[in-house]
């Protein structure tokens, strides 16, 4: 079945960086767009970036354009995002997701979430 | 890159129908037949509900339907039940090829 498990989160400094990485199993990884989705704490989704099948391109809210970077290696069958610069608004729970089979602009598997937490 | 428009909560009875609505613009909602709609449970990962405005995955019960008129998209949950108590986001595609979601509606079966 689809898993989607996330890591490398924790507590940083104001102006710190992470990497976080989504490794998946389940389905062939190669062929599916991917997403950093995030949510903080009481708060609702907010989308964070988007990567193509093949990494061709990236795509980033406004939010975190220029500090973020997302990128994949298929390889590996892992996503990752390299934050940097990272500000107390940063602070939340970041879940990688799956690009739905025949469905556009949706997503059919969410992983648990790994929690980032931005603070002096 | 604003966050679409929901109700912060809809609540109804067991049996009843409630339509939670998402609204958004011409560069979201409007412009693209790409809305989605997800559910979450506290502390689990969101579910799909609906894509492309109206259609439903497969496994999904069909008392979720979707629809959209103008910028703005509507989430219907007929025969409401105890464990459709959750918080339910829409979600757009985007004229900068990226997404936007709605702030969420807590629903509440009375």
């Amino acid at each position: 079945q689809v898993q989607l498990v996330e890591s490398g989160g924790g507590v940083v400094q104001p102006g710190g960086s992470l990497r976080l990485s989504c490794a998946a199993s389940g389905f062939t990884f190669s062929s599916f767009g991917m997403h950093w989705v995030r949510q903080g704490p009481g708060k609702g989704l907010e989308w964070v970036a988007f990567i193509p099948y093949d990494g061709s391109k990236k795509y980033y809210a406004d939010s975190v354009k220029g500090r973020f970077t997302i990128s994949r290696d298929n390889s590996k069958n892992t996503l990752y995002l390299q934050m940097n610069s990272l500000r107390a608004e940063d602070t939340a729970v970041y879940s990688c997701a799956k690009d739905a089979l025949a469905a556009v602009a949706a997503s059919d598997f969410w992983g648990q979430g790994t929690l980032v937490t931005v603070s002096s | 890159q604003s966050a679409l428009t929901q109700p912060a909560s809809v609540s109804g009875s067991p049996g009843q129908s409630i339509t939670i609505s998402c609204t958004g613009t011409s560069s979201d909602v409007g412009g693209y037949n790409y809305v989605a709609w997800y559910q979450q449970h506290p502390g689990k990962a969101p579910k799909l509900l609906i894509y492309e405005v109206s259609n439903r995955p497969s496994g999904v019960s069909n008392r979720f339907s979707g629809s959209k008129s103008g910028n703005t998209a509507s989430l219907t949950i007929s025969g409401l039940q105890a464990e459709d108590e959750a918080d339910y986001y829409c979600s757009s595609y985007t004229t900068s090829s990226t997404r936007v979601f709605g702030a969420g509606t807590k629903v509440t079966v009375l």
